[in-house]
């Protein structure tokens, strides 16, 4: 079974500061999606990665994928309330395959 | 981008009884679609792997008498939970395969309570 562990699990910052969320498992992905989801909601895609040591950047939130495509993590600075949410990364064995979901990591940015 | 749509968002039933979810893709082809459930403050869990036109592949503890889906179109799969139960609570929700795109999209997902 791939799993992918997801830190941290749960984290509260001020406005202002920046935080990584980390995605790490012991197996390969040949991609690797970071979504965000609101309660009540489904998960809605910020990113895929796919190449080993991509980086790309949407905004203040920068995704990178690790050399050996086991890990990624997800940076995002000068963190704003409006970043509250659970941010889960997901893990694809192939193209045509289901995904694997991290955890999650709850994030609370207070004003 | 793609949309993927889901019915009913939220449905309540009594124990014993089953319940159809319908998961669309509203604007493009989807071959495979996905079923995930969620229970609260949990992560997403996949189920199964719609497949249009052939039987769907479950995943490891999955029921497959007790989920049964059905993908009899390229933008239709429909799960239903059959003699549903309380532990059967839970937000279903389905991801549909835009093969053009490589991309999966989620629907809005469906909450399930089983009084």
């Amino acid at each position: 079974t791939q799993l992918l562990e997801q830190s941290p699990q749960f984290l509260s910052i001020q406005e202002g500061e920046n935080l990584t969320v980390y995605c790490n498992s012991s197996s390969v992905f040949s991609s690797l999606q970071w979504y965000r989801q609101e309660p009540g909601e489904g998960p809605v895609l910020l990113v895929t990665v796919v190449t080993g040591g991509e980086v790309k950047k949407l905004k203040r939130l920068t995704f990178q994928f690790g050399d050996a495509r086991k890990d990624s993590s997800l940076h995002i600075t000068a963190a704003q309330p409006g970043d509250t949410g659970l941010y889960l990364c997901a893990g694809a064995r192939g193209g045509a395959d289901g995904l694997t979901f991290g955890k999650g990591t709850h994030l609370i940015i207070q004003p | 981008g793609a949309v993927v749509s889901q019915h009913p968002s939220w449905v309540i039933c009594k124990s014993g009884t089953s319940v159809k979810i319908e998961c669309r893709s509203l604007d493009f082809q989807a071959t495979t679609m996905f079923w995930y459930r969620q229970f609260p403050k949990q992560s997403l869990m996949l189920m199964a792997t719609s497949n249009e036109g052939s039987k769907a592949t479950y995943e490891q503890g999955v029921e497959k008498d007790k989920f049964l889906i059905n993908h009899a179109s390229l933008t239709l799969s429909t799960l239903t939970v059959t003699s549903a139960h309380p532990e059967d609570s839970s937000f279903y929700i389905c991801s549909a395969r835009d093969r053009m795109a490589d991309t999966q999209y989620f629907g809005p997902g469906t909450r399930l309570t089983v009084l």
